[in-house]
C-alpha cells in the first residue's frame, strides 16, 4: 500500500532539467520525504530526502510543497546515466514502502 | 568500505522447497532490510531487523521469515516455495542514528530466486 503517486514514466533530453513529481497527500507530519532510483540490474540508491524545507545535494534538489502534500525531484542536467526507476517514498517510524516508482528516459 | 553483499547471485528451486538468502550489511550498520521485486514490478517491503529484532514486515504471508545474527548479519528464509515467490530478493542495510526516519539504507545487488 504505497502512499505515494508518481507517473508511471517520463522522458528527457540529455542536458535538460528534469523535474519528477510526486504525490502524498495523506502525509502526516512525521514522515520524512526520500527519493531512491533504481539503473538498470542493479538495487536501488538513495538519492535525497527532506522534512519541510527545499534540499539540494551533488546529485540534485528537492523541492517540497507548503502542504506537503506533493514534492518534485529535479534533476538539473539530466545524463544518460540518470535513465533509471526513480522512487518517491514516504519514511516514517517502522515504515518505509516503495510504490512502482517513474521510469525516467533520456534521450540523447 | 564494502558494500551490502548477498548470496547466493542466483538460485534455481523447486515448488515446494525451501530457499535460504542471505545477506552481509555494511560494518557498523545494524538494521538490514528485505524486499520483493518481481520482474517489471516495484519493491515490496519484507521485514525490517534491526539490534537483533525484528521491528516491523511487509503483507507477506508467515513462510517468509528470517532472523539478523550477532554480527547483523541476516538471512531470510521462504519455506514452500510458490511460483510466484520467483522474484529478485534485495537487502538493504543502514545505520539508524538520528531515528529510522531520516536514515540512508544501501542495497546489495540481489539474489534472483527462480522457482520452477
Amino acid at each position: 500500500d504505497a502512499k505515494t503517486t508518481q507517473p508511471n514514466s517520463m522522458e528527457s533530453n540529455e542536458e535538460e532539467p528534469v523535474h519528477l513529481p510526486c504525490n502524498h497527500s495523506t502525509i502526516s507530519g512525521t514522515d520524512y520525504i526520500h527519493w531512491y532510483r533504481q539503473l538498470p540490474s542493479q538495487g536501488p540508491e538513495y538519492v535525497i530526502h527532506g522534512l519541510t524545507s527545499n534540499v539540494n545535494n551533488r546529485m540534485a534538489s528537492l523541492a517540497i510543497a507548503e502542504d506537503r502534500k506533493s514534492s518534485t525531484l529535479i534533476l538539473h542536467r539530466a545524463t544518460l546515466r540518470d535513465a533509471a526507476v526513480y522512487y518517491c517514498i514516504l519514511r516514517a517510524l517502522n515504515d518505509m514502502r516503495f510504490g512502482a516508482g517513474t521510469r525516467l528516459t533520456v534521450k540523447p | 568500505e564494502a558494500g551490502v553483499t548477498q548470496s547466493p547471485t542466483h538460485l534455481i528451486k523447486t515448488r515446494g522447497q525451501q530457499a535460504t538468502l542471505r545477506c552481509s550489511p555494511i560494518s557498523g550498520h545494524t538494521s538490514v532490510y528485505w524486499y520483493q521485486q518481481a520482474l517489471g514490478l516495484g519493491l515490496q517491503f519484507l521485514l525490517w531487523y534491526d539490534e537483533g529484532e525484528e521491528r516491523n514486515r511487509g503483507n507477506f504471508p508467515p513462510r517468509f521469515s528470517g532472523r539478523q545474527f550477532p554480527n547483523y548479519s541476516s538471512e531470510l528464509n521462504v519455506n514452500a516455495l510458490e511460483l510466484e515467490d520467483s522474484a529478485l530478493y534485495l537487502c538493504a542495510s543502514s545505520l539508524p542514528l538520528a531515528g529510522v526516519s531520516t536514515d540512508t539504507q544501501y542495497f546489495g545487488p540481489g539474489t534472483r530466486l527462480t522457482v520452477l
